[in-house]
């Protein structure tokens, strides 16, 4: 079974500092992503990742930017946290490809409160 | 932008009954994918179920159906024979065929009663 780890189910932190998520992906897939996740707006792409080294922006980037230095790990970093983005952030994987191969496989989410 | 619309926040049913979640999409695309995804009280969201826009018949899986409407851009779907398990969040997500990223709706909770 595909596996993805995200580093903490819940974090708080305050205005201000730097913030990282780290998210491991265990079946060499290709393509990782994160997702935000709030009530009434469902998911929304904040950036994906489709090789190492390669990033493109979401729907919603402001804020945010990414790492993947490792085919494996994509890490979410807040530069300057802010209280709007109190959220749950979750991590994606999949492989490039056809709809069988390449269903998006999810971590447990993080639970971020920034105060 | 392609958009996902469903419209039911939250829904009810019976254990044992069948229940329907509503999906709405918006695409200018012909060929592309759509997805269920269930996301339990644990959080992990787990693939319930898709579909390929160009095969006409609807997908199934066990207890769960589809029924997709590419003219009218509506894809439900239906839950048979309701357990206590089938309780979560669910999300109706669209991808183009031409890319790997997915759209989501804004999620449907699901409560079964017994």
């Amino acid at each position: 079974d595909v596996k993805v780890t995200q580093s903490s189910r819940y974090l708080v932190k305050r205005t201000g500092e730097k913030v990282f998520l780290e998210c491991v992906q265990d079946m060499d897939h290709e393509n990782m992503f994160w997702y935000r996740q709030d009530p009434g707006l469902g998911l929304r792409l904040i950036y994906f990742s489709y090789d190492v080294k390669m990033k493109e922006k979401g729907d919603i980037p402001e804020g945010y930017s990414v790492s993947r230095e490792k085919k494996e790990r994509f890490s979410l970093i807040l530069e300057s946290a802010s209280t709007n983005q109190t959220s749950m952030y979750l991590c994606a994987s999949s492989q490039s490809g056809g709809i069988y191969n390449s269903p998006l496989h999810f971590g447990n989410g993080t639970r971020l409160t920034v105060t | 932008a392609q958009t996902v619309t469903q419209s039911q926040p939250e829904m009810s049913v019976q254990e044992a009954e069948t229940v329907t979640l509503s999906c709405t999409y918006d695409t200018s695309e012909s060929d592309y994918y759509l997805f269920w995804y269930k996301q339990p009280p644990s959080r992990q969201m787990i693939l319930v179920i898709r579909q390929e826009a160009y095969k006409q018949q609807n997908a199934t899986e066990n207890r769960f159906s589809v029924n997709f409407q590419k003219a009218a851009k509506s894809f439900s779907l239906k839950i048979s024979d309701s357990q206590l398990g089938d309780a979560a969040m669910y999300f109706c997500a669209y991808r183009s065929a031409r890319g790997n990223k997915l759209v989501f709706g804004a999620g449907t909770i699901l409560r079964v009663k017994s």
